[in-house]
């Protein structure tokens, strides 16, 4: 069976700090990935999106940036943390190739920009 | 602008009865459509996919798809307060491309 895993759950990191989150997906080839954020009391903001490795959309201009190294492996980075960075971020993802299929996510990390 | 349009709420629904939550979307494009449970401090969770116009069932869970009028919407019978959490629809306006709502909070009340 598929599983996702995204780490760390929690992270507190200063205003102007670097940022790298990993998303990793087993079980799967060829998977469509996404990021998304959900800042408090809000719905969920998509941020990107891959439908293969180097393959990147930017949903959102802003301060991050995301890279897919390999096939099952996503990674979301900033150079320089705002505090408006603070939020929920997932990692997801669908099956590629077919149109329309829905979207599983990982555990989440929760950061705090302080 | 493709959004997904949903109330916030909270609404508040008696045990045992049948909680209606709505969504509209404004591509017209999109073939694909979710509902997700999101209970608070988790991620989100699938509870159902609808693709065709009309009702799609499971369980104590009816999906409803309208494309017509760009409404999906989602019943919940025999509501227990396990239910009690954030409903987010979401629409799949491209091949790759899944966006959601801001998700509506339902409080089943015991």
């Amino acid at each position: 069976s598929q599983t996702i895993h995204q780490w760390p759950a929690t992270l507190v990191q200063p205003v102007g700090s670097p940022l790298s989150l990993e998303c990793t997906v087993e079980g799967t080839s060829n998977p469509n990935l996404y990021w998304y954020r959900q800042a408090a009391g809000r719905g969920l903001q998509l941020l990107f999106y891959s439908v293969g490795i180097g393959q990147i959309s930017s949903e959102v201009p802003q301060n991050l940036s995301a890279s897919r190294p390999q096939d099952r492996q996503f990674i979301l980075s900033s150079k320089k943390l705002l505090l408006s960075d603070s939020g929920f971020y997932l990692c997801a993802w669908s099956v590629g190739v077919l149109q329309g299929t829905e979207a599983f996510f990982g555990q989440g990390t929760r950061l705090t920009v302080v | 602008q493709k959004e997904v349009e949903q109330n916030s709420g909270p609404l508040s629904v008696p045990e045992g009865a049948i909680a209606s939550l709505n969504c509209t979307y404004s591509d017209r494009v999109s073939q694909s459509f979710f509902w997700y449970r999101q209970y608070s401090g988790k991620s989100p969770e699938l509870i159902m996919s609808i693709y065709s116009n009309g009702d799609k069932e499971d369980g104590r869970f009816t999906a409803q798809l309208n494309k017509a009028s760009q409404y999906v919407s989602l019943l919940i019978r025999d509501s227990q307060p396990s239910d009690s959490a954030t409903y987010l629809c979401a629409v799949n306006p491209s091949m790759s491309k899944i966006i959601f709502g801001k998700g509506t909070r339902l409080h089943i009340l015991p």
